[in-house]
């Protein structure tokens, strides 16, 4: 089945600058990709997709660069603001009947101020 | 309108004892789904229920764990004789699975489930 692996557990930036997190995905028919991002004590809400027919998306200032050959996708914020801080998980959806989620392990981002 | 919803929002048992959590979805979303997020940890998937198909019970830890959703409507999630490693957020969420564009998927506030 697939398996989604997330890196870095934790990140830390400062305000303003520039924030990566990378996953990779072991099944190659998987074709959508979203993340969602959860803030302490809440629920996880979707902040942006990627379908496998593309290879980047961008809204505002956060960006999703997909490289279907390598199995990874990015999510890429840019300017960061301290109400970035959250836990970031990335997801795909394996191309079967189902039309579950495979999360990653999540990414907790930190921006000092 | 109303999002997701779950009950109870907290629940403490005793080891051994059986529990029952409920999710109601979003009104007209045909697709439900449970997870499991254990502190500090991911989202594990349990089951997806999708209208009149057979579940995807692929997640399910173990047999002590079963799913029921009537219809299209109200889910229950229970788990029988629980032990403290079940001790974790069980979130719930919701999609319109119209299609291959409806993706999105809208989660409830959890049940946090600790088992003494």
């Amino acid at each position: 089945g697939e398996n989604v692996e997330q890196h870095p557990s934790t990140l830390s930036v400062q305000e303003g600058d520039s924030a990566v997190i990378k996953c990779t995905y072991s099944d190659s028919a998987s074709n959508y990709f979203p993340w969602y991002k959860q803030e302490l004590g809440k629920r996880p809400q979707l902040i942006i997709d990627i379908r496998s027919n593309v290879g980047e998306k961008k809204d505002q200032r956060i960006a999703v660069t997909l490289n279907k050959t390598a199995k990874h996708f990015s999510l890429h914020i840019t300017e960061t603001q301290p109400e970035d801080s959250a836990v970031y998980f990335c997801a795909a959806n394996p191309l079967d009947s189902s039309y579950k989620l495979i999360f990653g392990s999540g990414t907790r981002l930190l921006v000092r101020p | 309108g109303a999002g997701v919803s779950q009950s109870p929002s907290n629940k403490v048992t005793e080891k051994g004892k059986d529990v029952e959590l409920r999710c109601d979805p979003i009104s007209g979303h045909t697709a439900l789904y449970w997870y499991r997020q254990r502190l500090g940890q991911g989202l594990e998937f349990l089951i997806y229920f999708q209208g009149n198909s057979a579940p995807d019970k692929s997640g399910l830890p173990s047999d002590r764990f079963s799913a029921e959703r009537t219809g299209e409507s109200v889910s229950t999630l229970t788990i029988q004789r629980t032990q403290q490693e079940d001790s974790a957020v069980y979130l719930c969420a919701s999609s319109r699975q119209t299609s291959r564009s409806s993706y999105e998927q809208y989660f409830g506030p959890g049940t946090r489930l600790t088992v003494t």
